[in-house]
């Protein structure tokens, strides 16, 4: 089983729909969780992070299931700028510093 | 703030050269820094970790030898690709850590070995 995995994708929503992503880690040790995104061949930059509470930014809500290991992320409102790969990302329990990627989950917002 | 400075954006080398990319923390001391490397419609993957002042650490099947890593200031890591082979063509990005920041990265290097 991969360390972090996403659900494959691609996404394809019309402008205005709500879409949520999901997310699995196999590591019940792993502390830290967040959500990148990443525009084509551009660097990941951080949406936000994930708390054990749940916390919303906007238009984005993220949660966290630590029984089950599952993270998601809703968009609401899709936006055509919001058409970007979504990085799940936890961080390795052998190392805080270190952190593993999920293979993504490509989003595409249509007119 | 915590900006990552990446350069060179692009480079494109002839096969058996050596290519050296540099990762610099702009506004912040990073002690840590970490290189991956991403292949077309993939993920990143953790190539090593770089340690200011001591041995960075490869992830397994990374060889260290290959691909040399040196981070001798608290704001500089530098990846160097060896003797590059045209499969070493990847988009190569480094990130580092600052507390309440989160992991900033790089602007990413694009290899092409020709």
């Amino acid at each position: 089983r991969k360390e972090v995995e996403q659900d494959p994708g691609p996404f394809n929503v019309p402008e205005g729909a709500t879409v949520a992503f999901n997310c699995t880690y196999s590591n019940s040790a792993s502390q830290s969780f967040f959500w990148y995104r990443q525009d084509c061949r551009k660097e990941p930059k951080l949406l936000m992070s994930v708390y054990s509470s749940g916390n919303e930014d906007g238009r984005f809500t993220a949660q966290l299931n630590r029984a089950s290991q599952y993270i998601s992320l809703l968009i609401r409102d899709s936006k055509l700028s919001d058409s970007a790969t979504y990085l799940c990302v936890v961080n390795a329990p052998t190392s805080y510093d270190k952190v593993i990627f999920g293979p993504g989950t490509s989003l595409s917002v249509i007119p | 703030g915590a900006v990552v400075s990446q350069h060179p954006s692009r480079v494109i080398c002839k096969s058996g050269t050596s290519v050296k990319i540099e990762c610099r923390s702009l506004d912040f001391q990073a002690t840590t820094m970490f290189w991956y490397r991403q292949f077309p419609k993939q993920s990143l993957m953790l190539m090593a970790t770089s340690n200011e002042g001591s041995k960075a650490t490869y992830e397994q099947g990374v060889e260290k030898d290959k691909f040399l890593i040196n981070h001798a200031s608290l704001t500089l890591s530098t990846l160097t690709v060896t003797s590059a082979h045209p499969e070493d063509s990847s988009f190569y990005i480094c990130s580092a850590k600052r507390q309440g920041h989160g992991y900033t990265f790089g602007s990413g290097t694009r290899l092409t070995v020709v």
